[in-house]
């Protein structure tokens, strides 16, 4: 079965904090991305990645930042968390013209 | 600016209704997805069409290239269907852009 695994469900931090949200798919796909959901807005895109090393900025990039040593791996980085930035984050990856598939959410309170 | 237009935001409707959702979009796009979510859940992907019709069990999906619209039916729904239901359309093969969705409740 193909999975998208996010580190965390839930996670509570302090402003100011660092924070780090792992994603890790198995299925070989070169695309990876990371949104936020919110009420209303539905899916935003925060970075996506088509290959190892390389990421381009989605909508809203500001307050974040991407690493893809990996194939398999794409981490977003809130270097210093705030309290618009509770939210819940989604990963995702496909082959290019490929089905997407998410991971379970990162559920992220920023006190 | 949105590229991508759900109808209805809401929808409730009785056990066994036929149900359709519509998406337009705005762009020339090389797919389109139907993805599902309930609440409290990750989404999963129902369909990914080009062209033509899909048919997966009791949910229908279509497209029309030409009128730049899609939509997703459900025959006989049922509660276990109330649901969010969001469209995305691809465009250059890895940019996806998602409507806001459509919730869906059904009521037995």
């Amino acid at each position: 079965d193909v999975k998208v695994t996010q580190s965390s469900r839930y996670l509570v931090k302090r402003t100011g904090e660092k924070v780090f949200l792992e994603c890790v798919q198995d299925m070989d796909h070169e695309n990876m991305f990371w949104y936020r959901q919110d009420p209303g807005l539905g899916l935003r895109l925060i970075y996506f990645s088509y290959d190892v090393k390389m990421k381009e900025k989605g909508d809203i990039p500001e307050g974040y930042s991407v690493s893809r040593e990996k194939k398999e791996r794409f981490s977003l980085i809130l270097e210093s968390a705030s309290t618009n930035q509770t939210s819940m984050y989604l990963c995702a990856s496909s082959l290019t013209i490929g089905e997407l598939f998410f991971g379970e959410g990162s559920r992220l309170t920023v006190l | 600016k949105n590229e991508v237009e759900q109808s209805p935001q809401n929808l409730t409707a009785q056990e066994g209704e036929f149900i359709t959702i519509n998406c337009s979009y705005s762009v020339g796009i090389s797919a389109l997805h139907w993805l599902q979510q309930h609440p409290g859940g990750g989404i999963v992907s129902l369909f990914m069409l080009s062209s033509g019709k899909k048919k997966h069990g009791r949910l229908i999906a279509t497209i029309n290239i030409q009128e730049k619209h899609s939509s997703l039916h459900i025959t006989a729904s049922h509660p276990r269907d109330s649901a969010v239901y969001i469209c995305a359309v691809v465009i250059g093969g890895n940019q996806f852009y998602f409507g806001t969705g459509t919730s869906l409740t059904v009521i037995p």
